[in-house]
């Protein structure tokens, strides 16, 4: 595709659900990575992968995140048991190379809302 | 752990200024350097990416500075009209990791 996508771009979700996020890169892109903005903020790293494989999940806030990208290619970001804390934007980025080099490249978010 | 600081955190500046807006670091072991820039609700669009043997980059009205040893970078925008209006982002990627570590975010308005 012509860019990194997401969806859905609004989810809200009742304290306790499940939720998934979906992103999907740039074709061809190695490297993907998932960020957290929370309002008035900067995004924070959470994962990344370099394609199938997931090697650094550092800034995940807590054993209910967990992501995925099982081919290489697309990505889901799951969410267990939901808290209000967890409202943020959550952003996906993809670059073409691996570890140093590479532009990284996002997608328009996905707004998360726990009620 | 690398630490990004981005002054003013907001700005509103008349139309034709010229502007600077900052960005400091603290770990300056970094890849490369990246100046997002963040409409509403919208995703990131990047502006300029300076690698770390570099010392400025420049597109169209933007000129983009890094001083890797100071750990500062600065983003220079020439003319400045209405459309610039967006919220900066600052973002570098560190040797000791693969992600980018951004800054706060400069809030710029520039009045018609």
């Amino acid at each position: 595709g012509a860019g990194v996508s997401q969806s859905p771009r609004y989810k809200v979700a009742k304290r306790g659900q499940d939720v998934a996020l979906r992103c999907d890169p740039i074709s061809g892109h190695v490297s993907l990575f998932w960020y957290q903005q929370a309002l008035g903020q900067g995004p924070e790293f959470l994962t990344y992968f370099q394609n199938e494989a997931q090697l650094d999940k550092s800034g995940l806030p807590s054993d209910r995140f967990f992501a995925e990208r099982p081919e290489g290619s697309v990505s889901t970001l799951k969410i267990q048991r939901t808290q209000q804390e967890d409202s943020a934007v959550y952003l996906c980025a993809s670059s073409l190379l691996g570890m140093s080099e590479g532009e990284q490249f996002f997608g328009p978010g996905t707004r998360l809302t726990v009620l | 752990k690398q630490e990004v600081t981005q002054i003013p955190a907001a700005l509103s500046v008349p139309e034709g200024e010229n502007l600077v807006l900052n960005c400091s670091f603290t770990d300056s072991a970094i890849y490369n350097l990246q100046w997002f820039r963040q409409d509403p609700g919208k995703g990131l669009t990047s502006l300029l990416l300076i690698q770390s043997s570099q010392r400025e980059q420049t597109s169209g009205r933007l000129n983009a500075s890094l001083d890797k040893s100071s750990g500062r970078s600065t983003l220079y925008i020439a003319a400045s009209q209405p459309g610039d209006s967006a919220t900066y982002l600052c973002a570098v990627r560190t040797i000791a990791g693969n992600m980018l570590t951004f800054g706060g975010g400069t809030r710029l308005m520039v009045k018609p």
